[in-house]
């Protein structure tokens, strides 16, 4: 059980656009901490997409994007593309945890 | 272009101690701080622990009693050791570069580069 909580899948078709929720609590994004995005696809390393909410690492398109509000952030993908399909992960500090903590990942599917 | 490589035994018994290397290259280790995370099957991330450029650490406190992290400047790598290794341990272990702003508090830190990884299972 993951303390950040993810949609287990989303899907989209080419050109469309999908959001991946990361929901947490009073201890973590909503005491105020930074949610990052990383990208995983199978068999390679995870990939850092998203850093302090909404700041994208130099060669990641501006189709993505990030948001926090609350105790939950989001990751929004636009003009969807068949390279994007990958397990996303949100994390976060926690408080209670004393640590780093993870989402369980959102399997993202392009039709 | 900074690049991470784990390595180590894939098998371990239980009750022995996991022993994993993770070789930097691209960069000196002097200049970041660097971290363990791992991912049991069907189970999401879980961050061991992080060394930094002083060779100080901070580990999840889960995993505190048994886990110990430390660097090796003169072959550019750093380490991992986890005692009395239970099935639990099983996993898919990643060294990344941990980024951010290290004058402030490691609560806003984030990882910039990642390994592939090394599986490990623990059974006898």
């Amino acid at each position: 059980q993951s303390v950040l909580t993810q949609p287990p899948s989303v899907s989209g078709a080419p050109g469309q656009r999908v959001t991946i929720s990361c929901t947490g609590s009073s201890s973590n994004i909503g005491a105020g901490f930074d949610v990052h995005w990383y990208q995983h696809l199978p068999g390679a390393a995870p990939k850092l997409l998203m850093f302090q909410n909404n700041n994208r690492p130099s060669g990641v398109p501006d189709r993505f994007s990030g948001s926090k509000s609350g105790t939950s952030a989001s990751l929004a993908i636009t003009g969807l593309q068949a390279e994007d399909e990958a397990d996303y992960y949100c994390q976060s500090y926690d408080s209670s945890v004393s640590g780093w903590v993870f989402g369980g990942g959102t399997k993202l599917t392009v039709l | 272009q900074v690049q991470l490589q784990e390595s180590g035994p894939g098998l371990v018994k239980p009750s022995e101690t996991l022993s994993l290397s993770c070789s930097v290259s691209g960069i000196s280790i002097r200049s970041y701080y660097w971290t363990w995370i791992r991912q049991s099957p069907g189970k999401g991330l879980e961050w061991i622990g992080y060394l930094d450029y002083s060779g100080n650490t901070k580990y999840n406190p889960s995993l505190k009693s048994r886990v110990s992290i430390s660097a090796d400047t003169s072959q550019n790598q750093f380490s991992l050791k986890l005692r009395s290794v239970t099935a639990a341990d099983t996993a898919v272990y990643r060294c990344a570069r941990v980024d951010g702003d290290y004058n402030t508090s490691f609560f806003y830190f984030y990882m910039d580069v990642w390994g592939k990884g090394t599986t490990v299972i623990v059974s006898s």
